[in-house]
């Protein structure tokens, strides 16, 4: 057991532009999350899958995210045509089915400029 | 919805302090909570965690009990270390996603 992992680690990138992360979660987890962070507070919740299910989506995810998991493996957060606001760190998470505990990767860190 | 309140941080403490960070919560149903770690350059962690009421969750020395009638999960230790220094972050869990407080900053000086 590996935990999760997220790639890349850190991503700057240029107002404008598209920028994707990976995640891979735990290998026996069937959930999989996707949270941001910002500086001084709590990670926010943005999308989860249960297998390559997406079964919720917060009002925080614009038109300009989609996540993707297609094959219930690993995950991708798509941000097209980035904006400062967008300055993040994002953190995936997953879990198994029934069990609230989620853990956590070490995010990537988002700059746009 | 579901909230997380922590209390205003940060909190500064010399080695083998008490230490209290108070957590409460506004939810429909009985959630689970949590408390996880932020060390720093480091993800988050799992502290500990309580399911129902009056469940006390422990790791690490650190403890915290589930109060449904003060709807409270405040996270104490009896003595921290230098290494306990972190962000600490106080969350429940509601219908498949957590809802996470605004952290508090814990520093230990020697």
């Amino acid at each position: 057991d590996t935990g999760v992992s997220q790639n890349p680690r850190h991503k700057i990138t240029k107002r404008g532009q598209n920028v994707t992360f990976r995640c891979d979660p735990i290998s026996e987890h069937n959930r999989l999350y996707w949270y941001r962070q910002t500086l001084g507070q709590g990670p926010e919740f943005l999308t989860y899958f249960q297998n390559e299910a997406q079964l919720e989506k917060s009002r925080l995810l614009s038109d300009r995210f989609s996540a993707e998991r297609p094959k219930g493996s690993f995950s991708t957060l798509e941000i097209q045509r980035t904006e400062q606001g967008d300055s993040a760190m994002y953190l995936c998470a997953s879990s198994l089915e029934g069990k609230d505990e989620q853990y956590f990767g070490p995010g990537t860190r988002l700059t746009v400029t | 919805g579901d909230s997380v309140t922590q209390m205003e941080g940060p909190v500064t403490l010399s080695e083998e302090a008490f230490l209290t960070i108070n957590c409460t919560y506004t939810a429909t149903g009985y959630p689970s909570l949590f408390w996880y770690v932020q060390y720093p350059g480091e993800g988050l962690q799992l502290l500990l965690k309580a399911t129902k009421a009056d469940d006390k969750g422990s790791n690490k020395g650190f403890e915290a009990t589930y109060r449904k009638e003060t709807t409270s999960f405040h996270l104490e230790k009896g003595s921290v270390q230098v290494s306990d220094s972190a962000v600490y972050f106080c969350a429940l869990a509601s219908y498949g996603k957590l809802t996470f407080g605004q952290g508090t900053i814990l520093t230990v000086h020697p």
